[in-house]
């Protein structure tokens, strides 16, 4: 049963159009969700973060917006660039609900993204 | 300053071996995460250490896997008697504490069980 859902495997993108990658999850108990990207035969690298007290958080072209009624949340990448072409993984933990003690990430199976020159 | 590093990078063992994964977190960070992904699929928690704290194992898939950290530096993944479906990318990743949101993660070990 996954927590964490990225229901998109794949999605292609021209460069300098906007990339929107969706996760969705299930455990109310979630305060805490972060994306990772990775490329191939490296291990994942963060990328942006958004606790559940908010609900958008934005790192120059990088934008994470969270819907807490409908457990969903979105990376936006705008423009988009050849070089943004990686795997990103969405990752959530209930980091503050249990006191620190569940810190460990509960991640999507990831969307491959291709951004075309 | 050095990131998170794994050893070694590739694996290949024979179905039934033991193997050996090499963790060395980021100096200073008391939080150490094991985390696998097989093919196909997301990244799997196995197990993670607090400083001194007894590890939190909830995620170790059967009791062939065991893992051991030496004060706050490096962590060793052992898998005995390794099976074919054990092969995977086992990704370690450090924190500054347990309360601390951001993980930053090693290369990873790719792991083959012929």
């Amino acid at each position: 049963d996954q927590q964490v859902k990225q229901n998109s495997p794949s999605l292609s993108v021209q460069e300098g159009r906007i990339s929107i990658l969706n996760c969705d999850y299930t455990n109310s108990m979630f305060d805490y969700f972060l994306w990772y990207k990775k490329y191939p035969a490296e291990g994942p690298t963060f990328l942006i973060s958004i606790s559940s007290i908010k609900d958008k958080n934005e790192d120059g072209r990088f934008t994470v917006f969270l819907n807490k009624s409908a457990k969903h949340l979105s990376l936006h990448i705008v423009p988009s660039q050849p070089g943004d072409s990686a795997v990103y993984f969405c990752a959530a933990s209930a980091l503050w609900n249990y006191g620190g003690s569940q810190g460990n990430l509960i991640f999507g199976k990831g969307t491959k993204l291709s951004v075309k020159p | 300053g050095a990131g998170v590093s794994q050893s070694p990078s590739n694996k290949v063992t024979e179905k039934g071996k033991d193997v050996e994964l090499r963790c060395d977190p980021i100096s200073g960070h008391t939080a150490l995460y094991w985390y696998r992904q097989r093919l196909g699929q997301g990244l799997e928690f196995l197990i993670y250490f607090q400083g001194n704290s007894a590890p939190d194992k909830s995620g170790l898939p059967s009791d062939r896997f065991s893992a051991e950290r030496t004060g706050e530096s490096v962590s060793t993944l052992t898998i005995q008697r390794t099976q074919q479906e054990d092969s995977a990318v086992y990704l370690c990743a450090s924190s500054h504490n347990q309360g601390s949101e951001t993980q930053y993660f090693g290369p990873g070990t790719r792991l083959l069980v012929l």
